[in-house]
């Protein structure tokens, strides 16, 4: 059973980078076709997709975060990891990192639990 | 960027009931369409890929439908364990989401 795990501070100041990192459990990152994505979720509101990486370094990103996203992996340690820079306060939000199945199949069938990041001085 | 709605945004129901929740591309996307239950202070769960496609685990009162445009999740005879909030989810182009419909008890 594969288990996905975020971590990371939880509180973040204005104009500082938000660095959050997966810890993938159950399971090799490098195995299958999978890409490895962040999504985020502020308070009461919906979803939104950040962006996702493949094991080979590859990786797509959000239009409207493109300028301020970094997705890095570590396949050695299992771990792949988030990077938003010029955090606003607009960026609070419970940070979920996931599995997609493929490219083509980008849908979640794994998920961490959730982190919240709060961007305040 | 192609934008999702759902409709009702939100709606009461009784255990027994069947239910419909819509969710509307702002373009085709074939099929390419994820359905997610979402439950407070928990991850998405997925239900339904490919818009009709029962991911493994998921109880059969779950079904999707629709191609193009047009979807639905339909859950054929709510129980108390689904009152929760519903989301579909693209993948024909760059991911996004709906803005969810949530299910409550009547």
């Amino acid at each position: 059973q594969v288990q996905l795990q975020e971590s990371g501070p939880g509180l973040v100041k204005p104009s500082q980078t938000l660095s959050l990192t997966c810890t993938v459990s159950g399971g090799s990152i490098s195995s299958g076709s999978y890409y490895w994505s962040w999504i985020r979720q502020p308070a009461g509101k919906g979803l939104e997709w950040i962006g996702r990486i493949y094991t080979s370094g590859s990786t797509n990103y959000n239009p409207s975060l493109k300028s301020r996203v970094t997705i890095s992996v570590d396949t050695s340690k299992n771990q792949f990891s988030l990077k938003l820079s010029s955090v606003t306060a607009a960026d609070t939000a419970v940070y979920y990192c996931a599995r997609t199945m493929g490219y083509s199949s980008s849908f979640y069938d794994y998920w961490g639990q959730g982190t919240l990041v709060t961007v305040s001085s | 960027a192609i934008r999702m709605t759902q409709s009702p945004s939100s709606f009461s129901a009784s255990t027994g009931d069947r239910v419909t929740i819509t969710c509307r591309a702002s373009q085709g996307i074939s099929s390419y369409l994820a359905w997610y239950q979402q439950k407070p202070g928990k991850a998405p769960k997925l239900l339904i890929y490919a818009a009709s496609t029962l991911q493994s685990g998921v109880p059969s009162r779950f079904s999707g439908s629709g191609s193009g445009t047009d979807f639905t999740l339909t859950i054929s005879c709510l129980q108390s364990e689904d009152f929760a909030t519903y989301y579909c989810q693209q993948y024909y182009s760059y991911p996004s989401f709906g803005p969810g419909t949530k299910v409550d008890i009547k």
